[in-house]
C-alpha cells in the first residue's frame, strides 16, 4: 500500500533563511507520481509542483527547489531565502500508475516564517 | 471558470442527523476525490471516483456513502452524523489522463457535529 510521510510536523525559521521539508513515500508500483501541494493561512490547496518516477532530475523555481531520490524514496523541498509569504502547511502526496487511483497525502509541515 | 464548487461551505449539525456535501466541477474531469483535513492528520482520503457511476473506498470510508450518478457532480453523505466527522472537507478533481495530473481543489466545507 502507498505511503507518505511527512516527518516534520512544524518548524520555525527566521525569514531569509533556508528551509528544507522532507517527504518520504513507500510504493509497490515502479512508475508513480509525486506531489507538493501548498495550504495557506486562507484554507486553499495550491498545486507546487509534480514529478514521475522516472523523472529524478531536481527542479528549481525561483526560490523553491525539489530533490527527487528513488534510492532513498524521498522527495524533499526547500525554500531558499524564505519569506514571511511562505508561512502556510506543506503537503506532499503519491499517486501510484497502476490500477489503484488513489492519491495519498502525508501528514503535512506547518512552516513559520518569522520577520 | 468556476473549477471546483463545494457547497455548502459551513454547516453545523447534531449527532444523528444526515447531510449531503456536494462537489460540482465544471472541467469534464474522469476522477473525483473526497478527503477530510484534521488536525495533525493531514489531507485522509474518505471516497473517490474515477467516472460517472463508479466509486471506490479510500483511507478513511467508514461513516460516509457517496455517489457519481452525473460527470460534474461527487456527493459525499452522512447518514447519521457522529462528533468524530467534524472536519474540514475538499472535494477535488483531475482529468486522470495521463495520471500524473494536478488535482484541482474545492475551497473546502467546515463542518461540525455537536
Amino acid at each position: 500500500a502507498q505511503k507518505v510521510t511527512q516527518a516534520q510536523t512544524e518548524i520555525s525559521v527566521v525569514e531569509k533563511e533556508d528551509v528544507t521539508l522532507d517527504c518520504v513515500y513507500e510504493t509497490r508500483d515502479t512508475t508513480y507520481y509525486l506531489f507538493w501541494y501548498k495550504q495557506p493561512p486562507s484554507g486553499e490547496l495550491v498545486f507546487l509542483i509534480r514529478r514521475n518516477s522516472f523523472d529524478e532530475q531536481n527542479e528549481i523555481s525561483g526560490r523553491y527547489s525539489w530533490n527527487f531520490q528513488k534510492s532513498t524514496s524521498s522527495f524533499n523541498f526547500t525554500i531558499t531565502a524564505s519569506q514571511v509569504v511562505d508561512s502556510a502547511v506543506y503537503f506532499c502526496a503519491l499517486s501510484e500508475a497502476g490500477r489503484d487511483d488513489k492519491i495519498i497525502f502525508g501528514k503535512g509541515t506547518r512552516l513559520h516564517i518569522l520577520p | 471558470n468556476a473549477g471546483v464548487t463545494q457547497t455548502p461551505k459551513f454547516r453545523v449539525l447534531k449527532t444523528g442527523q444526515s447531510m449531503t456535501l456536494l462537489c460540482a466541477q465544471d472541467m469534464n474531469h474522469e476522477y473525483m476525490y473526497w478527503y477530510r483535513q484534521d488536525p495533525g492528520m493531514g489531507l485522509r482520503l474518505i471516497h473517490y471516483s474515477v467516472g460517472e457511476g463508479t466509486t471506490a473506498k479510500g483511507e478513511v470510508p467508514d461513516g460516509y456513502n457517496v455517489s457519481r450518478l452525473k460527470k460534474q457532480n461527487f456527493l459525499l453523505g452522512l447518514e447519521s452524523a457522529a462528533p468524530s466527522q467534524t472536519s474540514v472537507y475538499f472535494c477535488a478533481s483531475r482529468d486522470g489522463h495521463p495520471k500524473d495530473e494536478k488535482l484541482f481543489f474545492g475551497s473546502g466545507t467546515q463542518l461540525s457535529v455537536l
